[in-house]
């Protein structure tokens, strides 16, 4: 079956613009998550959505940061102003439903700021 | 916030042995899970623990949820040349963290064929 999808998969852009990152989860699954993972790191929490309730973004690094997420599936990551420090493969996942379930990872999208 | 502190950072093995890494935390977690992840790709779960003391295998990898709940370790077993990868432990602590996964920061596995 389909798995979680994130696109584009890679994604350059100049220092000061703005970048949205997509990510479709697997159908069905009502909990969505996105991480960062720097260069040679573990992955970092950013946000989570868990149905129809308020999303928990304590994990968002700056105010420059937001998501959402559209009819209970798709969701955007958006990156304002980027900054060198942005850069970093930023990973989307999907679970059934919220708490401690396994969570299903897509392939990430690799963002460059230069 | 939480950490996991993961070892070894790296290993190098030949083709065949054995390998054992682990996670800890200065803090209790309610479930632990053990990713691989492939250049360029996300990370795809092997096993997941639910239960202090729990043992759970999964084909030639073993894990266990470690009786404190304050770790955890992964074996596996007879390596081959695709066990190449990064392997992650993560948890989840319960209380305000619902939800959220805590990674470690990875081992690096190489095998020499």
């Amino acid at each position: 079956g389909a798995g979680v999808s994130q696109s584009p998969s890679n994604k350059v852009t100049e220092k000061g613009k703005d970048v949205e990152l997509r990510c479709d989860p697997i159908s069905g699954h009502t909990a969505l998550y996105w991480y960062r993972q720097s260069l040679g790191q573990g992955l970092e929490f950013l946000i989570y959505f868990q149905g129809n309730s308020a999303p928990d973004k304590s994990g968002l690094p700056s105010d420059r940061f937001s998501a959402e997420r559209t009819g209970g599936s798709v969701s955007t990551l958006t990156i304002q102003r980027t900054q060198q420090e942005d850069s970093a493969v930023y990973l989307c996942a999907s679970s059934p439903s919220r708490g401690y379930n396994e969570q299903f990872f897509g392939p990430g999208t690799r963002l460059t700021v230069l | 916030g939480q950490q996991l502190n993961q070892s070894p950072q790296s290993m190098f093995i030949q083709e065949g042995e054995d390998v054992s890494m682990n996670c800890t935390s200065s803090s209790i977690f309610n479930t632990w899970l053990w990713y691989k992840q492939d250049p360029g790709e996300g990370p795809v779960l092997l096993i997941a623990l639910y239960k202090a003391g729990e043992l759970t295998s999964n084909g030639r990898l073993t894990a266990q949820f470690g009786i404190t709940r304050k770790d955890s370790f992964l074996n596996i077993s007879a390596s081959i040349p695709s066990d190449v990868g990064i392997y992650f432990c993560a948890g989840f602590a319960g209380g305000t963290s619902y939800g959220k996964l805590t990674f470690g920061q990875g081992t690096i596995l190489t095998v020499h064929p």
